[in-house]
Parts: structure tokens; C-alpha cells; sequence
């Protein structure tokens, strides 16, 4: 009964590439997020969407395009990998937006750019 | 914009050891505070949060925080370490009332457990 699934778990890959990380939630939320999280531990929020919505796009470069096709779901499509795209990237999901709401995590999906 | 930061990048205790990790932030008004672990190769749990009131926050797996407005900061406590406890703790932080206001998370520290 996993909350926060994401898949693949491990991807390795080609610079150049084009590759999909694909998160679902089960927790009935309205609030998804896409973090990465670099190799020094860093944690960043990269998008969140509200109801398939966009609400939250930081400074992101465009290769990274991330979609909504119902509330339970959040995917990650990156355009042209590049060495530094290699991160480990969690899905998260709240009930709602706002910082008031306790984020609930996936497993994370290692990326590797070789 | 709010910030945070936690100044030790590993430490190590002793099981059945005390530990206390430290947080600040910077923020001009009071601020969502939270502390997340992440065990190895594992997605951020909650451990606990503060929005208002009581200063001392009870969390799960025994750990409780103090915010401390006067010193800006929010670290974890737990009496007594156990072996499962080694994993990597975040400080974050999140302001704002709009539904894009984000939690910004510190750079975390690696807690490992001597036996």
C-alpha cells in the first residue's frame, strides 16, 4: 500500500537522452511536487501542481517539463539529459497547497547521466 | 526570504546516547519549521512540525524540538539514540500564506550511531 510510488527506481542513461520519471499518489491528495536532490544532499523543489494545475515552477531549465494528467498523478519528462541532471528526483504529495501541509515523500528515482 | 541552515554536516553518538542536532533559520516573522529524516536509499519521513503555540513539538520515534524565537532556531532532540536512528535529518523551513509559498529544506546531517 505505497502512498507515493515513482518509477523507474534506478535509471541510467545517455547524455543526449530523453527519459520520463513517473510518480503516483494514493493518498486521495490535491498537492503534488517534484524535488531534486543533488549528490551533496541538497533538496530543491523543481515544480508543484494543485488539481493538475501548475503553481509552483522554479528556475528550471525548459529541457524539464513536468505533467499533470489527473490529481493522482505528476510525471517528469526531461528533454537532452546533461551530466549534471544526474540527481536522485522525489515525487511528493499534500493534501493541499501551502506550507501548512505535511508533505508525504516517494522513494526518490536515481538518476544517472553517463 | 527565509533560509536555513544546519551547521553540522555528520555527527556521531553512542547508542543510548543523548542527541541534539541544530537548526536555524532566518525568516522576519515566525515561520513553518519541520524536521524530515531520510534513511539510506529512502524517500523524507516527517518526524515532527511547529506552526504556533507549545514551543517544546512531540514527533514520532521519540523525537521532540524546541523553537527558540530569540536564537532563530529549532533543533531536534532525542534522549536516547538507538541503532535504527542512524539516517540523514532535514531542517526546513516555510513562509508565506499563498498556496505557492515553498518549504526550503537545509543541506541535512548525517547521524551515525556508535555501538
Amino acid at each position: 500500500d505505497t502512498a507515493v510510488s515513482q518509477t523507474p527506481k534506478y535509471l541510467v542513461t545517455q547524455m543526449g537522452n530523453d527519459k520520463s520519471i513517473k510518480c503516483e499518489q494514493n493518498l486521495g491528495h490535491d498537492t503534488m511536487y517534484w524535488y531534486k536532490q543533488d549528490s551533496k544532499k541538497f533538496l530543491k523543489i523543481m515544480f508543484s501542481y494543485n488539481n493538475k494545475e501548475l503553481i509552483i515552477n522554479e528556475t528550471v531549465p525548459n529541457r524539464f517539463s513536468p505533467k499533470s494528467p489527473d490529481k493522482a498523478h505528476l510525471n517528469l519528462h526531461i528533454n537532452s539529459l546533461e551530466l549534471g541532471d544526474s540527481a536522485v528526483y522525489f515525487c511528493a504529495s499534500s493534501q493541499g497547497p501551502g506550507v501548512q501541509e505535511t508533505q508525504y515523500f516517494g522513494p526518490g528515482t536515481r538518476l544517472l547521466v553517463l | 526570504a527565509q533560509s536555513v541552515t544546519q551547521p553540522d554536516i555528520h555527527i556521531t553518538v553512542s547508542e543510548g546516547a543523548s542527541l541534539e542536532l541544530r537548526c536555524n533559520y532566518s525568516y522576519g516573522a515566525t515561520p513553518y519549521l519541520f524536521w524530515y529524516v531520510q534513511s539510506p536509499g529512502q524517500g523524507l519521513q516527517l518526524l515532527l512540525k511547529y506552526f504556533s503555540g507549545d514551543t517544546l513539538v512531540q514527533g514520532i520515534k521519540g523525537f521532540e524540538a524546541e523553537f527558540k524565537r530569540s536564537q532563530s532556531s529549532f533543533n531536534l532532540r532525542k534522549p536516547s539514540v538507538h541503532w535504527s536512528d542512524a539516517a540523514e535529518y532535514f531542517c526546513a523551513v516555510g513562509a508565506g500564506y499563498s498556496s505557492a509559498s515553498k518549504i526550503i529544506f537545509g543541506s541535512g546531517t548525517r547521524l551515525s550511531i556508535r555501538p
